[in-house]
């Protein structure tokens, strides 16, 4: 398995600019999360998918994000317009209750830069 | 909703001794525990974990334990490494998917 695959590992844009991450889950995994760490504030939950519907996006920090889930594999996190306190690591992670284990598999990350 | 905080920030010991981090959780109804690493440039990884009907779980040189009690839960490292050096994260995980993760501890293991 490939694990948690995320795109691109660096973006770095200007202020202004729409920004995507992308994120495909582990095969067989239903629930999808993303993160945004920074060394202030660290791990803080965006928004989570269960069976590609949103449950929780009392994170996502206002309506400059989305995220949306087109279908059971993939994600994505869209910033627009993107502001320069958005530069943070963000990650995703998925994960499969079903499977008796509530662990989360991260991906590796998408280090974001708005200059 | 659930809080966690987690001490020490930052933990430097010898290698070969022992390293212990504490969180504790403020939501007794919250039922799953685990404990991230993360080495840099990573995501974090799952390295051990423990549910509310267990007091401790072992696995090689990493325990940890649960007093659902206090609320609180501990990340123990024997014989330490150089490799044993990252930043790891506790988390608590209540009745919904969500985990909330604690601030993180920079562990330092010097040669």
């Amino acid at each position: 398995d490939a694990g948690v695959i995320q795109s691109p590992r660096h973006e770095v844009t200007e202020m202004g600019q729409e920004v995507t991450l992308r994120c495909k889950l582990i095969s067989g995994h239903n629930s999808l999360f993303w993160y945004r760490q920074t060394m202030m504030r660290g791990l803080e939950l965006l928004i989570y998918f269960n069976n590609n519907v949103p449950i929780d996006d009392s994170g996502m920090p206002e309506d400059r994000f989305s995220a949306k889930m087109p279908n059971a594999s993939f994600s994505t996190l869209k910033i627009q317009p993107s502001e320069p306190r958005d530069s943070a690591v963000y990650f995703c992670a998925s994960s499969s209750s079903s499977l008796g284990s509530y662990g989360y598999t991260f991906g590796s990350g998408t280090r974001l830069t708005v200059v | 909703g659930e809080n966690v905080e987690q001490h020490p920030s930052t933990l430097s010991v010898q290698e070969g001794d022992s390293a212990v981090i504490k969180c504790t959780y403020s939501d007794s109804a919250s039922n799953y525990f685990p404990w991230y690493k993360q080495e840099l440039g990573k995501g974090p990884q799952l390295i051990i974990d423990i549910r509310s009907n267990v007091g401790e779980k072992k696995d090689q040189r990493i325990a940890v334990t649960l007093n659902k009690t206090a609320k609180h839960f501990s990340l123990h490292i024997t014989e330490t490494q150089p490799e044993d050096s990252a930043v790891y994260f506790c988390a608590a995980r209540h009745n919904t998917d969500k985990l909330i993760f604690g601030t993180g501890t920079r562990l330092q293991v010097f040669p």
